[in-house]
């Protein structure tokens, strides 16, 4: 069965780190794109980072460049979010996706993990 | 960066009557060089992540019922549900997917009526 499963999520104060993991199952992790996509509470979607096959490419929504970092380990089946100078707005479900096979830099994602939820507060 | 609106906010329809959401971009989903409109349909349901319903602005992904249908074309899209049921409460959500990043609209919730 493919399986996305993200972790990492918690209460972390403003100016905090954390960082989230993604563990990939039932498929080719090192053949797809992944994207990171975020939900405030009660709120819509919003498209966070991506990253390709290798890890070569990285692109990121402009409001958190250089906050956050995405990257994957594919021995590991891993994907990742490392986010710095954690701000009240960043509190949201982190959304794992995956892209379809043979997709480019733009595509839909098909199949989402069940999030974990990041809250930043004192 | 690229707006995506979607109307209305919300809608309440009767069992087994249409459903219509309309979503508007600010730039055009239609890609020159693969004539493909780069528009994807989402549906969430409370408690739960998105799940990909419609693709390429009218591709039905496996395992979605046939009454959910896109259109259109450009900067103008339509997702469709012929015949509403209760398990089709939820909020749905278009998504420009070219270029980066893939900017989603604001949500439509439709409940019944």
């Amino acid at each position: 069965e493919v399986q996305l499963v993200e972790s990492g999520g918690g209460l972390v104060q403003p100016g905090g780190s954390l960082r989230l993991s993604c563990a990939a199952s039932g498929f080719t992790f090192s053949s797809y794109w992944m994207t990171w996509v975020r939900q405030a509470p009660g709120k819509g979607l919003e498209w966070v980072a991506n990253i390709k096959q290798d890890g070569s490419e990285k692109y990121y929504v402009d409001s958190l460049k250089g906050r956050f970092t995405i990257s994957r380990d594919n021995a590991k089946n891993s994907l990742y979010l490392q986010m710095n100078s954690l701000r009240a707005e960043d509190t949201a479900v982190y959304y794992c996706a995956r892209a379809p096979y043979g997709s480019g830099q733009y595509y839909y994602m098909d199949v989402w993990g069940k999030g974990t939820t990041v809250t930043v507060s004192s | 960066d690229i707006v995506m609106t979607q109307s209305p906010d919300s809608l309440a329809v009767s069992l087994g009557e249409r459903a219509t959401i309309n979503c508007k971009s600010s730039q055009s989903a239609l890609y020159s060089s693969n004539n493909q409109n780069y528009l994807a349909w989402y549906q969430q349901k409370p408690g739960q992540p998105p799940k990909l319903l419609i693709y390429w602005a009218s591709t039905r992904e496996s395992g979605v019922p046939d009454r959910f249908s896109g259109s259109g074309s450009g900067t103008d899209f339509t997702l469709t549900i012929s015949s509403l049921q209760a398990e089709d409460v939820a909020v749905y959500y278009c998504q420009q997917y070219y270029p980066t990043p893939g900017t989603f609209g604001q949500g439509t919730r439709v409940e019944i009526k």
